[in-house]
């Protein structure tokens, strides 16, 4: 089974820095999907960013872009020029790429609580 | 227009009662899903629905019972309920499996007293 680490429960970065949140993530599988949720304080579930691991690239989406290391099994979150509207849980999550159950279902981190501080 | 919908967003009850949460999407997904957030804010697959079909059952209480009446609806039904399954519950639906983004309703919170 797979699973998902996010090793910082809160972090913190002034308005306009930027910040790094990490994630691993632990699977025997080749061909997976990854990506970023944000949970704002209204409690919605906002995708940020999805990364397909055959893809060497880094995905990128507009201030958020990810650091994907296959090898390491390590796909962390940088956000740029923090902005308020950023505080938020982020959590990690892990999809698999083969047919079968286990691409019908999102494995979670524990989320990262960021604030944002003005 | 919202894309995934929960009714209700809040539900208070008492042990032992029985309630549903109904879910709709109107993106013209195939799949849905039951997820289970805790206190500690952690997130868990119940169910999945492709074309009606269920897919995934993971370890759930039998109270627990999802219904899909259409590939546009997914409705949690749980019965007897009990202080432990107190959470937010959350609807997502998607195209298919195989790394189509999932999108969420905007999630019901259940509080058992």
């Amino acid at each position: 089974a797979q699973t998902v680490t996010q090793s910082q429960p809160e972090m913190s970065v002034q308005e306009a820095e930027t910040v790094t949140l990490s994630c691993t993530y632990d699977t025997s599988e080749s061909d997976y999907y990854l990506f970023w949720y944000k949970q704002p304080p209204s409690r919605q579930m906002i995708l940020v960013i999805r990364q397909e691991a055959y893809k060497q690239q880094n995905a990128t989406e507009n201030r958020f872009s990810v650091n994907f290391q296959k090898a390491a099994k390590s796909f962390s979150l940088k956000i740029s020029d923090s902005q308020l509207g950023d505080a938020a849980m982020y959590f990690c999550a892990y999809r698999s790429a083969l047919a079968g159950a286990g691409s019908y279902q999102l494995t979670f981190g524990k989320g990262t609580k960021l604030s944002v501080i003005p | 227009d919202t894309a995934v919908s929960q009714t209700p967003k809040y539900l208070v009850t008492q042990m032992g009662n029985d309630k549903s949460i109904k879910c709709e999407q109107n993106l013209g997904h195939d799949t849905m899903y039951w997820y289970k957030q805790d206190s500690k804010k952690f997130l868990k697959i119940m169910f999945s629905y492709n074309n009606k079909e269920l897919i995934i059952n993971e370890t759930v209480p039998n109270r627990f019972s999802p219904k899909s009446p259409d590939k546009a609806h997914l409705n949690l039904h749980i019965n007897s309920l009990e202080l432990g399954d107190s959470a937010v519950y959350f609807c997502a639906s998607s195209q298919g499996g195989l790394g189509h983004e999932q999108y969420f309703g905007p999630g019901t919170r259940l509080t058992v007293t």
